[in-house]
């Protein structure tokens, strides 16, 4: 069936770091990728996303790119922010079912 | 005004008490979706509707029912609540596939405690 792998965190990093958060799926078809970010207390949000292969999504400064070849969807930060802290989820939508299949989310620290 | 909400946002109860989550929307979207949300396990599906008078399972429906009072509501009841359902707990609204672009819009979630 689907799925989505993504890093285990919490990844530790100091403001204006580059970032790098790994996520590969497994999938029949061509699914939409997504990445939701959960500040602290709040419910999920879509942070980017892409619909078909080689869409770059972007948003805040994030990027990721959809790599059929490679069944990846990683998400970077040139120069992150405390403000980033959050834990990060990447998920897979089946075409046409609106169901998504989340990965495990990695926790991002952000210390001055 | 959020355009998802769910009642209440904290709940603490016993084991064996009937507990019934709420969620509404405002977005006018037809499908509608329940999540639970444990450490290292990410977000995992419990029900889904597309519209009013569809209602399915998804992959940890045991234990959980839900009911669909209108477009703009969806609530989810736990019959007989014990302590591992203790977990957060999403509700979440998308438009139709062939409209949409996948995406889903979350409400701040519902903690809920058994003990």
């Amino acid at each position: 069936g689907n799925s989505v792998t993504q890093m285990e965190g919490p990844v530790t990093l100091s403001e204006e770091a580059f970032l790098t958060i790994n996520c590969t799926y497994t999938a029949t078809g061509y699914p939409s990728l997504f990445w939701y970010v959960q500040y602290p207390g709040e419910g999920l949000q879509l942070l980017l996303k892409a619909t078909k292969a080689d869409d770059k999504g972007s948003n805040k400064g994030f990027e990721a790119t959809y790599r059929k070849e490679t069944t990846s969807f990683h998400l970077e930060k040139g120069s992150v922010q405390v403000s980033d802290s959050a834990v990060y989820f990447c998920a897979l939508s089946d075409r046409g079912t609106d169901k998504l299949i989340f990965g495990t989310g990695t926790r991002l620290q952000v210390f001055p | 005004d959020a355009d998802v909400t769910q009642t209440p946002r904290n709940r603490i109860t016993k084991t064996g008490k009937r507990i019934m989550l709420e969620c509404s929307q405002t977005k006018g979207h037809d499908r509608m979706y329940w999540y639970r949300q444990d450490p290292g396990l990410g977000l995992r599906l419990i029900y889904y509707s597309f519209d009013v008078k569809d209602i399915n399972k998804g992959e940890i429906s045991d234990g959980y029912s839900v009911s669909r009072q209108a477009q703009a509501k969806f609530s989810l009841s736990l019959e007989s609540a014990i302590p591992n359902q203790t977990a957060l707990y999403f509700c979440a609204t998308s438009e139709e596939a062939e409209t949409s672009t996948d995406t889903q819009y979350f409400g701040p979630g519902t903690r809920l405690t058994v003990l």
